[in-house]
C-alpha cells in the first residue's frame, strides 16, 4: 500500500503486560512521529524519529514508553507494565520534511488495557 | 495555554450548504504552519489543507479553502458544497518552530461536523 500502515488495529491487553506497535512509513518518508489520542486529552505528541539523528522524546508520558525506528523505516513503540490509562488510540505519521512537511497519519491502533 | 483552539464541539450543516470552522492560535514564532485534518469514524488522519505563516495567498484544495487571518491568529476551514462524506472530526493543527526541530503538531479538541441530507 502507499499508505502509513500501522498494526494491530486492535489490542487488548491486561494491566501489566507489555505491548509493541508497529508503524510502516510511506516509502521513502524521512521522519516518522508518534501520537497519542484518548478522550481526555486529545491528540498529543509522543516521539520523533528524522534520519540518523537522536530521536525527540519529548512527548513520552514515562520511561515505561519507548520507540525505535530500524534502518531508517518500519517503527516499534513499545509500552511496559501497561496502565489503564494508557489506553488509546496510537497515531503514527510520516513525512518528508520538505517545506511545508506534511503529516501523513495511519489508521492507528486502538489499545484497550483491562 | 492552549496553542489551538476550537470552541464549536458540534456544527450541522445542509447538504451543497458553506460551513466554516473556527480555529484560533497561539504562537509567539514568526514561521509556523498551519493545517486541518479530517478524521472519519474510521479513524484515520486525513490531511485536507496547509497554510504557511509567509503565504499571502489564502490555501485553497479543491473544495476546501483556508481563511487565515494572520493578525487576529485566526486559520478557518471553509468547506464549500457540503457532502454527506464530510461528515467526520476536523482538526486544526500547528507546527511551530525553526527547521532542524521536531516540528511536531499541536492539535485542537477538534470539533464533529454532521451534514444532513
Amino acid at each position: 500500500g502507499a499508505g502509513v500502515s500501522q498494526s494491530p488495529s486492535n489490542k487488548v491487553t491486561e494491566k501489566g503486560k507489555d505491548v509493541e506497535l508497529r508503524c510502516d512509513p510511506i516509502s521513502g518518508h524521512t521522519a516518522l512521529y508518534w501520537y497519542r489520542q484518548s478522550l481526555g486529552q486529545g491528540l498529543e505528541f509522543l516521539i520523533y524519529f528524522q534520519g540518523n539523528s537522536a530521536p525527540d522524546k519529548s512527548g513520552l508520558p514515562s520511561d515505561r514508553f519507548s520507540a525505535e525506528r530500524t534502518g531508517g523505516s518500519v517503527s516499534t513503540l513499545t509500552i511496559q507494565r501497561t496502565q489503564q490509562e494508557d489506553s488509546a488510540v496510537y497515531l503514527c505519521a510520516s513525512s518528508f520534511r520538505l517545506a511545508k512537511n506534511i503529516q501523513y497519519f495511519g489508521a492507528g491502533t486502538r489499545l484497550s488495557v483491562l | 495555554a492552549q496553542k489551538i483552539t476550537q470552541t464549536q464541539p458540534g456544527m450541522f450543516v445542509q447538504e451543497k450548504e458553506a460551513v466554516t470552522l473556527d480555529c484560533t492560535y497561539d504562537t509567539s514564532d514568526q514561521s509556523y504552519g498551519l493545517f486541518w485534518y479530517k478524521q472519519p469514524s474510521s479513524g484515520e488522519m486525513i490531511f485536507l489543507i496547509y497554510q504557511g505563516s509567509y503565504d499571502e495567498q489564502n490555501a485553497t484544495e479543491g473544495r476546501y479553502s483556508l481563511n487565515f487571518q494572520k493578525a487576529r491568529k485566526s486559520a478557518n476551514l471553509v468547506i464549500s458544497a457540503s457532502q454527506l462524506g464530510d461528515s467526520a472530526m476536523y482538526f486544526c493543527a500547528m507546527r511551530e518552530g525553526q527547521q532542524g526541530g521536531s516540528e511536531k503538531l499541536v492539535f485542537g479538541k477538534g470539533m464533529k461536523l454532521t451534514v444532513n441530507p
